[in-house]
């Protein structure tokens, strides 16, 4: 498939600040789109996941935005905390194209106490 | 049991030796994957099993050879491995491989290689 990019490669925020963590992506076929964590050491943790039919999802603390105009996904962190410190991936998936996740370059995110 | 049990966490293996990465889950999963993820770089795929049957091959050498026991076991035979081939390579699970599938992975902690 196509590939998935990120605009940042690293992003350093305040502790308590809000953190927003961009993708570009590419295959406009895209209909699924999943946010991953990976700490130093560990596999990558779903985080949040958005349908292309949505724009908007929220969990606890982070939320999804999906424009599917200009192809650009966003993960926001709210109050972000030392814990949040981590590699972030976004991933996105054609379901009618094998249903295989290809993800994106990553960006990492550290947070200053 | 929500977790992707790898072993061994780390292995270091010279370029003649053959070796053998597992990996376990109990989730009832019914796909299972192999991802190779070098430093800095995002997961890459190169096998998937689907229904204890091999679905998806990256066109991955042949050096690396998948095998799945069972539902719940998934082994990365490894033998006549390059440097180049040292990374951490992870093994994921999820529920249905098919087309309603959600994504979700579950991915194991990795099994770090090094290839002197």
């Amino acid at each position: 498939g196509e590939s998935v990019g990120l605009h940042l490669p690293t992003l350093s925020v305040q502790e308590g600040d809000n953190s927003i963590i961009n993708c570009a992506y590419s295959n406009s076929a895209s209909d699924y789109f999943i946010w991953y964590k990976q700490e130093s050491g560990k596999g990558p943790q779903f985080i949040i996941d958005i349908r292309s039919n949505m724009d908007k999802r929220q969990g606890q603390r982070v939320t999804v935005l999906l424009n599917k105009t200009v192809k650009h996904l966003s993960l926001q962190i709210a109050a972000t905390q030392p814990g949040d410190s981590a590699v972030y991936f976004c991933a996105d998936l054609e379901e009618n194209a094998g249903n295989m996740l290809t993800f994106g370059g990553g960006t990492r995110l550290m947070v200053k106490p | 049991d929500t977790e992707v049990t790898q072993t061994p966490k780390h292995l270091v293996m010279g370029m003649t030796n053959k070796k053998s990465l597992k990996c376990e889950q109990h989730m009832g999963h019914r796909a299972m994957y192999w991802y190779k993820q070098k430093a800095k770089k995002p997961p890459e795929l190169m096998f998937v099993y689907s229904y204890e049957k091999l679905s998806i091959n990256e066109s991955v050498p042949s050096r690396f050879s998948p095998e799945c026991p069972n539902s719940s076991l998934l082994n990365l035979h490894l033998h006549a491995l390059q440097p180049e081939d040292s990374a951490l390579y992870l093994c994921a699970s999820s529920q249905d491989p098919g087309i309603h599938n959600t994504g979700e992975l579950f991915f194991g902690e990795g099994s770090r290689l090094t290839v002197l």
